[in-house]
């Protein structure tokens, strides 16, 4: 099945820096990869995506990028803020042969933003 | 409704009692998908519904949980004779298209803490 990597577990950036968050998947049919923002005692939430037929794709300060040969793909956080701070989630879509699509989670980035 | 309703927020049960949980999807989405979040942030898939229909059931343990989405009806996950390795977020999720190609939005998830 498909499997998911996540780099790395834990971030820390000072605020208006950078972040980057890596995940490599296994399972060259995904062709579907959303990221999503979990705060504390809440449900994930989507904040962009990128298909396999698209490289790049931005979002204000929020950009993915996607390269389907070494099957990874990135988020890009710039001038972060403290509400940035959340756990971060990649995910992959796979056909799973049963008709449907499941979503396959990476194992999260705990990002903080140091004010 | 405009966002996936989870009821309830919480629920204690002790071991080998019955635990039901509820989603209401977004208001004209079609697909209903049930995750389960663990200690560590490991989301695992456990069954998609079309409708009323079971779409994928692949990650489900057979032997006690169970699914269902009925017409004008909330969907529920029941776990019969709860175990305490059952103890867990569970996440509703919706969606418009078919399967996961496409933007899922989350509920905030039930906690089930089995003790």
């Amino acid at each position: 099945g498909e499997n998911v990597e996540q780099h790395p577990s834990t971030l820390s950036v000072q605020e208006g820096d950078s972040a980057v968050i890596k995940c490599t998947y296994s399972d060259s049919a995904s062709n579907y990869f959303p990221w999503y923002k979990q705060e504390l005692g809440k449900g994930p939430q989507l904040i962009i995506d990128i298909r396999s037929n698209v490289g790049e794709k931005k979002d204000q300060r929020i950009a993915v990028t996607l390269n389907k040969t070494a099957k990874h793909f990135s988020l890009h956080i710039t001038e972060t803020q403290p509400e940035d701070s959340a756990v971060y989630f990649c995910a992959a879509s796979r056909y799973s042969g049963a008709g449907s699509y499941q979503l396959t989670f990476g194992k999260g980035t705990k990002l903080s933003v140091i004010p | 409704g405009e966002e996936v309703a989870q009821t309830p927020k919480h629920l204690v049960r002790g071991e080998g009692q019955k635990a039901k949980l509820y989603c209401a999807p977004i208001k004209g989405h079609s697909y209903v998908f049930w995750y389960q979040q663990v200690l560590k942030n490991e989301f695992k898939f456990l069954i998609s519904f079309q409708n009323e229909n079971v779409f994928d059931e692949t990650g489900m343990p057979k032997e006690r949980f169970s699914a269902k989405c009925l017409p004008n009806s909330p969907c529920s996950l029941e776990i019969q004779a709860t175990k305490l390795e059952d103890s867990a977020v569970y996440f509703c999720a919706s969606s418009q298209y078919k399967g996961m190609n496409t933007e899922a939005f989350f509920g905030q998830g039930t906690r089930l803490t089995v003790v």
